[in-house]
């Protein structure tokens, strides 16, 4: 069974550092690409970026590049959402999902964790 | 940055037959995904590449394309289909991903 399970919910102030993970089982964790994706409170989702962890190759999208870092340690089949400095503004629950084909970067998210809630707040 | 246009709402009773829009420039050269997200739970695939449907979706759920607008069709509407949707696609050189604002669809 393919599975995406997150870290626990996180509570920080702002101008700290955190980094929040995805672990994936289930499948060839290295074949498919892993993205993020954003929802402030009561908001929409955003797509943030997306990762390759065979070759660490990442995307971002515009609106996040140089906002937050996307990583992967394959030896442990998780991935990796990190920021250097949080701002209030980056309060909201932050999901990870598996593109739907194999080495493909196109498709949709097939299987999504379950959520992280991050909450930045002095 | 790229946007794809979704109406904010949709209503309609149960058993009728409820449609999203999502437009966008690029949507003739790339294909389309759409989600379904209800309260607290994590978002479901639920039409991919347009207009297939992953096992499991039920039927009355259909996508369709024409030009720069694809179309999420939910047919014979139940209240369990309340929720907000969300398209997806990507940028006309398919760098990067994005999603449509959302919306809600409510069962009357």
């Amino acid at each position: 069974e393919v599975q995406l399970v997150q870290s626990g919910a996180e509570v920080k102030k702002p101008g700290e550092s955190l980094k929040i993970s995805c672990k994936g089982s289930g499948y060839s964790f290295t074949s498919y690409w892993i993205g993020w994706v954003r929802q402030m409170p009561g908001k929409g989702l955003e797509w943030m970026g997306i990762i390759y962890p065979g070759d660490s190759d990442t995307r971002y999208s515009p609106s996040f590049q140089g906002q937050v870092t996307i990583s992967a340690d394959k030896s442990i089949s998780t991935a990796y959402l990190q920021w250097s400095s949080l701002k209030a503004s980056d309060t909201a629950m932050y999901y990870c999902a598996r593109r739907q084909y194999s080495g493909s970067y196109y498709g949709g998210f097939d299987y999504w964790g379950q959520g992280t809630l991050v909450t930045v707040s002095s | 940055s790229y946007e794809l246009t979704q109406p904010p709402s949709v209503s309609v009773s149960p058993g009728q037959t409820a449609r999203i829009t999502c437009s966008a420039d690029a949507l003739p050269k790339q294909y389309a995904y759409w989600y379904q997200q209800k309260p607290g739970q994590a978002p479901v695939l639920v039409i991919y590449k347009d207009s297939e449907r992953p096992s499991g979706i039920p039927e009355r759920f259909s996508g369709s394309s024409s030009g720069t607008t694809v179309t999420l069709t939910i047919s014979g509407v139940q209240a369990e289909d309340e929720a907000d949707y969300y398209c997806q696609s990507a940028d006309s050189s398919g760098t990067y991903g994005v999603f449509g604002g959302g919306t809600k669809l409510t069962v009357l």
